[in-house]
């Protein structure tokens, strides 16, 4: 079946640390993005990137890295700069003019 | 700048309810997208409905109704008789360009009970 693959589902950081989430997709999707989600939140978008060696800071970028050496992996490193990581996080695709298409989240949570 | 509000946080309803989620944007774009998502306890985001902004007409799919009010700036959605599947967070997003970069609403969690 095609879709996204986030992992892992659960994740926990020490303080200090970074940490890398994976997020895969075989939909042959251009465009990758990754939102950030907090209790009581709307989303809000950390990075995307519409092509592979290409990607651009989002509203809330700050403590965060990615890397898009290939078309269907856009992985998303919390940094230990980021003092506030825990929440969601939702990696979603696109093609085209199409909706975006949704992940299963993974939840960061700081030991 | 746009922001996107959803003022009821939470709902609970009886099964068979009807039920009606609040949406209202600002904008000052003339173009632009609306969108509705569903979040279940799973996690994923689900695409229900985008509509941009000149097509006004209120669309049906289903138990699933849209109201669409520019005067207003508003974006409703109502569910028809409500199923215990369908509780879930509901999203309301806002986009100028198709869907590429959202403004979000809060989200509501609606509760249907058996």
């Amino acid at each position: 079946d095609g879709g996204i693959t986030q992992s892992p589902k659960y994740l926990f950081r020490k303080e200090g640390q970074n940490v890398t989430l994976s997020c895969e997709q075989n939909l042959n999707h251009d465009a990758m993005y990754w939102y950030r989600q907090d209790p009581g939140q709307g989303l809000r978008l950390i990075y995307y990137s519409q092509i592979v060696n290409d990607f651009q800071k989002g509203d809330i970028a700050e403590g965060y890295s990615v890397s898009r050496e290939k078309k269907e992996s856009f992985p998303l490193t919390v940094t230990s700069a980021q003092k506030n990581p825990t929440a969601f996080y939702l990696c979603a695709s696109r093609q085209g003019t199409q909706p975006q298409h949704f992940g299963d989240g993974t939840r960061l949570s700081i030991l | 700048a746009q922001k996107v509000t959803q003022a009821q946080t939470e709902i609970s309803v009886v099964e068979k309810e009807d039920v009606t989620l609040d949406c209202v944007y600002e904008t000052r774009d003339t173009t632009y997208y609306l969108f509705w998502y569903k979040q279940p306890p799973s996690g994923e985001l689900v695409f229900l409905i985008r509509r941009n902004s000149f097509d006004e007409q209120n669309e049906i799919s289903g138990r699933y109704s849209w109201n669409f009010q520019k005067s207003t700036s508003s974006f409703n959605f109502t569910i028809t008789a409500s199923q215990v599947v369908d509780s879930a967070v509901y999203f309301c997003a806002l986009s100028q360009n198709y869907g590429q970069n959202f403004v979000f609403g809060p989200g509501t969690r609606l509760s249907v009970l058996p």
